[in-house]
């Protein structure tokens, strides 16, 4: 049973377009973590979201985690070519839990 | 020094080999894990280690054995692998604590044939 959904899988864009990636679960979670992840390497963390209802930005990157700390979503502002990977939630149930991963987000933008 | 070293970064083994792969890294992190991530899947846990014991197994097969000789490597002994152990494995360590920030290296890439 996975317990961090993300939609969609794979999402192909133009440089220049906006697009969101949603992480959904069922469970309620004390803390949830985006990372990105290049071919060839290893995830990095992107930002950690604790507080329901909390936005945080990094640049063209919006980050919220829902006020019922079930989901979050993940918002780029005019992408670019560098944005492309794979893109992970993850979650701790409580504090000092094991990290689940989501499903994941593969992106690809265009030139 | 924000760095996780993995070696090596690819690895083609036998069904009867015996080999092993090793994680280092120094920013003082006392919990250091190993990951399984399969092609356009997420990052599986197998172990966690905190201040070198051996915290979660994820019910891992036992032809994969982890050690932690110090507080800053990790090795993951391989024996008897099947095909289907390959995988990009995943190294990555943290501070303890609530909400802990993963550093993952780069990862091997194993074959097993």
């Amino acid at each position: 049973t996975q317990l961090l959904e993300q939609s969609p899988q794979f999402l192909s864009i133009q440089e220049g377009e906006n697009l969101t990636v949603y992480c959904n679960s069922s469970s309620v979670f004390s803390s949830l973590q985006w990372y990105r992840q290049e071919p060839g390497e290893g995830p990095v963390l992107l930002v950690t979201v604790v507080t329901g209802g909390e936005v945080k930005k990094l640049k063209r990157l919006t980050f919220q985690f829902g006020d019922a700390r079930k989901d979050s979503s993940l918002h780029i502002t005019a992408a670019q070519p560098g944005d492309t990977g794979l893109y992970l939630c993850a979650g701790a149930r409580s504090s000092g839990d094991k990290l689940t991963f989501g499903t994941g987000t593969r992106l690809a933008v265009r030139p | 020094d924000t760095e996780v070293t993995q070696t090596p970064k690819h690895l083609v083994m036998g069904m009867t080999n015996k080999k092993s792969l090793k994680c280092e890294q120094h920013m003082g992190h006392r919990a250091m894990y190993w990951y399984k991530q399969k092609a356009k899947k997420p990052p599986e846990l197998m172990f966690v280690y905190s201040y070198e014991k051996l915290s979660i197994n994820e019910s891992v097969p036992s032809r994969f054995s982890p050690e932690c000789p110090n507080s800053s490597l990790l090795n993951l002994h391989l024996h008897a692998l099947q095909p289907e152990d390959s995988a990009l494995y995943l190294c990555a360590s943290s501070r303890q604590g609530a909400s802990p920030k993963l550093f993952f290296g780069s990862g091997t890439q194993l074959s097993v044939l």
